[in-house]
């Protein structure tokens, strides 16, 4: 079954707000990745992230992995028509194969200008 | 290099037909994997490899078989489609880069099984 929880499954945001979606798993992540699919693509990376406490920054996206390892942020300022999309986070559980992920069920976002 | 290739685009498939979707991948990793994806379920694991020779299950194996038999080719072999099967599938890649596990995905096959 699911074993990493994504939240909201939808969010809709005017062009400039802030956006953030959030991850959970119910058991602690050797590490946690994020992904971008826009409407029609395929899934790309983001970023992973490993350590504890981790916060990770890309231009106006900061990604944060929390200090158990068993949730994840990703935060979007001053949102742009141009991060329309879905953002899934993943991870492989303790003891999984690390090619092996888990994928929440994502986050759609819409912008409107 | 072209990356993460998947033969067909588009499918239609009758229900009890069988088919094989084809993933190819020229960058030499070792990890391949299929995935579905349904609306509002993500993107759920149906089978991965670790490396020529090597498979095994994800979430939802029923009804999908897997082989590598090269670092190159995943094929995921539908036996015997059913409507449940109707989805879009991704076929992903990924190595070890100093403990980065980068997946790699195609760009997708549109499965309809009627």
């Amino acid at each position: 079954g699911q074993q990493v929880m994504q939240i909201p499954q939808y969010q809709h945001v005017q062009e400039g707000e802030d956006f953030t979606t959030y991850c959970n798993s119910s058991t602690t992540l050797s590490n946690i990745q994020w992904y971008k699919q826009r409407p029609g693509g395929h899934p790309v990376f983001l970023i992973q992230l490993v350590k504890s406490g981790e916060v990770k920054k890309q231009k106006r996206l900061t990604f944060q992995f929390g200090e158990a390892k068993k949730n994840s942020s990703l935060h979007i300022t001053a949102t742009q028509t141009t991060d329309v999309g879905t953002y899934f986070c993943a991870g492989p559980t303790r003891g999984s194969t690390l090619g092996r992920l888990y994928f929440g069920r994502g986050t759609q976002l819409t912008v409107w200008p | 290099n072209a990356g993460v290739t998947q033969t067909p685009k588009f499918q239609v498939l009758k229900t009890g037909q069988s088919m094989t979707l084809q993933c190819a991948q020229d960058m030499n990793h070792e990890y391949m994997s299929w995935y579905r994806q349904d609306p509002g379920m993500g993107l759920r694991l149906i089978h991965y490899s670790v490396g020529a020779g090597i498979t095994d299950q994800g979430e939802v194996p029923n009804g999908y078989n897997v082989s590598r038999s090269t670092t190159e080719d995943f094929p995921l072999r539908l036996l015997s489609a059913a409507p449940s099967q109707t989805s879009v599938y991704f076929c992903a890649s990924s190595y070890s880069r100093a403990g980065t596990y980068e997946q790699y995905f195609g760009p997708g096959t549109r499965l309809t099984v009627t």
